[in-house]
């Protein structure tokens, strides 16, 4: 079981603005900056958000991310069919010294 | 552009070891930490290792702390993880991936595709 809390799974309809929530502890989300992963089926991680709230080139502005004390969301506006992936939060952990991920949210889009 | 590119993941009897490879290319590599990030079959992310540009800092994950080795040859660019004692939990897709910084608490931009080990008599 990961420190680094999401839901397991979700679903939405196209069109709809979607949320998904990370939460940690003041020794993870609460002190670091957190980073947002979607992973197709069948391929690797793809970086979406970076240090809470960054959108790297080439990531359409419908992806957003925020944080607050020690919980982030990553947030998807105007949902579509190829938005159907796995969605995964990751922070650096000071008091494990290491990285941690979320479990994972399975995201259905309807 | 900036590639990553894992080798040396196969079949490997329990308690045995294998060593993973992990090519640079795109990148001033010497200024970047890289990590380890496994990912069990229809399971989440785990991450496993993390070294630091220059070599002198390595972070481990508890699972595998003690048996499994990260080091670099900024020479040629790449990456390595010694695995040793390999349990079948070992098995998984591993991959290596770019830090975002030089070592510690970055996040990761750049993953590789993969390479998959499997732990089995």
């Amino acid at each position: 079981q990961s420190v680094v809390t999401q839901p397991p799974s979700a679903s939405g309809t196209p069109g709809q603005r979607f949320t998904i929530s990370c939460s940690g502890t003041s020794s993870n989300v609460g002190s670091n900056y957190v980073h947002w992963y979607q992973q197709l089926p069948g391929t690797a991680p793809k970086l979406l958000i970076s240090r809470d709230n960054q959108r790297p080139s080439g990531v359409p502005d419908r992806f957003s991310g925020s944080k607050s004390g020690s919980s982030a969301s990553l947030a998807i506006s105007g949902l579509r069919s190829e938005d159907e992936a796995d969605y995964y939060c990751s922070v650096w952990d000071d008091s494990l010294r290491g990285t941690v991920f979320g479990g994972g949210t399975q995201l259905t889009v309807l | 552009q900036v590639q990553l590119v894992e080798s040396g993941g196969g079949v490997v009897q329990p308690g045995r070891s294998l060593r993973l490879s992990c090519a640079a290319f795109g990148f001033t590599f010497s200024d970047f930490g890289i990590n380890w990030v496994r990912q069990a079959p229809g399971k989440g992310l785990e991450w496993v290792a993390l070294i630091s540009y220059d070599g002198t800092d390595q972070y481990y994950a508890d699972s595998v702390k003690g048996r499994f080795t990260i080091s670099r040859d900024n020479s040629k660019n790449t990456v390595y993880l010694q695995m040793n004692r390999l349990r079948g939990e070992d098995t998984a897709m591993y991959f290596c991936a770019k830090g975002d910084g030089s070592g510690s608490g970055y996040g990761i931009d750049v993953w590789g595709q993969g390479t998959t080990v499997t732990v089995s008599s």
